[in-house]
Formats: structure tokens, C-alpha cells, sequence
């Protein structure tokens, strides 16, 4: 199956700085890209979707400035969450489909357990 | 409210045995329905994916039914092994969304040998 490469898979930070975190298609065209965050013992939840080369739709509740999300290629999106507090301590977690519409997989990433002091 | 309600929220059983795990959603309009299995600190690996028109799907040890009528679905492992202990999630697709996923909560499998 199609491979999603997520980086780092793991990450301490102190507050106030800044963390990004990469999500790679690695066999395929990748047109939309999705970030979820999922606390211990929930299900994951939806952040926003980017799509490649335009601006990412983010969920309500979810601060744009505070996660910053670029989809510069069909293979490549960064989640950058910035000025990080403990409460952005989670598992963060990429999907991405070759299309956006209709029955495709969508392929997720291993995850990145984000962990802020 | 779409909503996606699995069951057991855990489930312990022994090596070798069978299990069902339960899926209900509320979800419309309905494109597909996912079962993913995801270990402890890992992304989800995608199990069996199911469409309106279709009642069951086997993954090897793994059979999905799916009742589009009640709108429930089920996922059965056979002769369990100690590496299928992870947490196993639901996830139902919207029809015309832009891969909109409503994710259930999971059910969380042991097996013990």
C-alpha cells in the first residue's frame, strides 16, 4: 500500500518555541493532506485540511495562527505549531489521499508525540 | 449529529480466540465505512474499507459486515494473536465532503496468552 511518512516521531520542546512537523507521500501525489491531534485514550480529531498549493481550511476551535500548516508540493506538509504550551503536548498524526472526493484510502502517517515542557 | 459508537470500549481476550467488535454510526450522508487498527503510539493501518452496497469484507484473519439499514457494522478477528492487540477504530466517510472522516473512539484489544 501507499506509504505516509511523518517527522519527527517524536518531539520535547520547551514552551514558547516552535515545532514542525513533516508528513511526506512517498509513492504517490498526495492533493489533500489532513492533520489530527488525538489525546490519550480518544479519537482522533480533525485540525484541518490542506490542500497543494492553497490555504489550509481549519476546523472550529483550531487556531490558524497557532498551527501553522504548508502544502507547498503534492508530497510534502508541514504542521508548524507555533509559541508551544504544555496543553499542545499530544500525538499528532497526517493523512493523505490522491483525491479528495469518492472511495480512496487514506494513507496516515505514524504519528509525531509532540511533548512540550 | 454525526456521530460514529464503537463497542466494547475494551475487550481482553485469549490467545487463539474470536471477538466482534461493534460499529454504529449516525453519519449522513454515507459515503464508506473504515475499520483501521492502530497500535499504542502508532498511525492507523487501514483493515477493510466498505461501501454502501457492500455486506461483508475479509482482511485474512479479519471479516467487516457492514448493515447500511441499521447502519451498523462489525469487525470479527479469528483465532486471535498476541500482535493483534491494539485499538481497532471505526471511521465513517461523508458523501461529498471533502474526505470529511468521523472517527469513532475505539476499542481497545488485549489478547493474552
Amino acid at each position: 500500500g501507499a506509504v505516509v511518512s511523518q517527522h519527527p516521531s517524536w518531539v520535547i520542546c520547551k514552551s514558547g518555541t516552535s515545532v514542525k512537523i513533516e508528513c511526506r507521500s512517498l509513492d504517490f501525489q498526495a492533493t489533500t493532506m489532513f492533520w489530527y491531534r488525538q489525546f490519550p485514550k480518544q479519537s482522533l480529531m480533525l485540525m484541518a485540511t490542506s490542500n497543494e498549493g492553497s490555504k489550509a481550511t481549519y476546523e472550529q476551535g483550531v487556531e490558524k495562527d497557532k498551527f501553522l500548516i504548508n502544502h507547498a508540493s503534492l508530497t510534502l506538509s508541514t504542521l508548524t505549531v507555533t509559541s508551544a504550551h504544555p496543553e499542545d503536548s499530544s500525538f499528532y498524526i497526517c493523512s493523505a489521499r490522491q483525491m479528495a472526493f469518492m472511495n480512496t484510502e487514506a494513507f496516515f502517517g505514524q504519528g509525531t508525540r509532540l511533548t512540550v515542557v | 449529529k454525526n456521530q460514529v459508537e464503537q463497542s466494547p470500549q475494551s475487550l481482553i481476550i485469549l490467545e487463539g480466540k474470536n471477538c466482534t467488535l461493534q460499529c454504529n454510526y449516525t453519519v449522513s450522508p454515507f459515503s464508506n465505512l473504515r475499520w483501521y487498527k492502530q497500535d499504542t503510539g502508532r498511525g492507523p493501518v487501514s483493515l477493510t474499507i466498505m461501501t454502501f452496497s457492500e455486506n461483508t469484507k475479509s482482511n485474512g484473519r479479519y471479516t467487516a459486515t457492514l448493515d447500511a439499514d441499521t447502519k451498523q457494522s462489525s469487525l470479527h478477528i479469528t483465532a486471535s494473536q498476541l500482535s493483534d492487540s491494539a485499538s481497532y477504530i471505526c471511521v465513517v466517510s461523508i458523501r461529498g465532503s471533502q474526505g470529511n472522516l468521523i472517527f469513532g473512539k475505539g476499542t481497545k484489544l488485549s489478547v493474552k496468552p
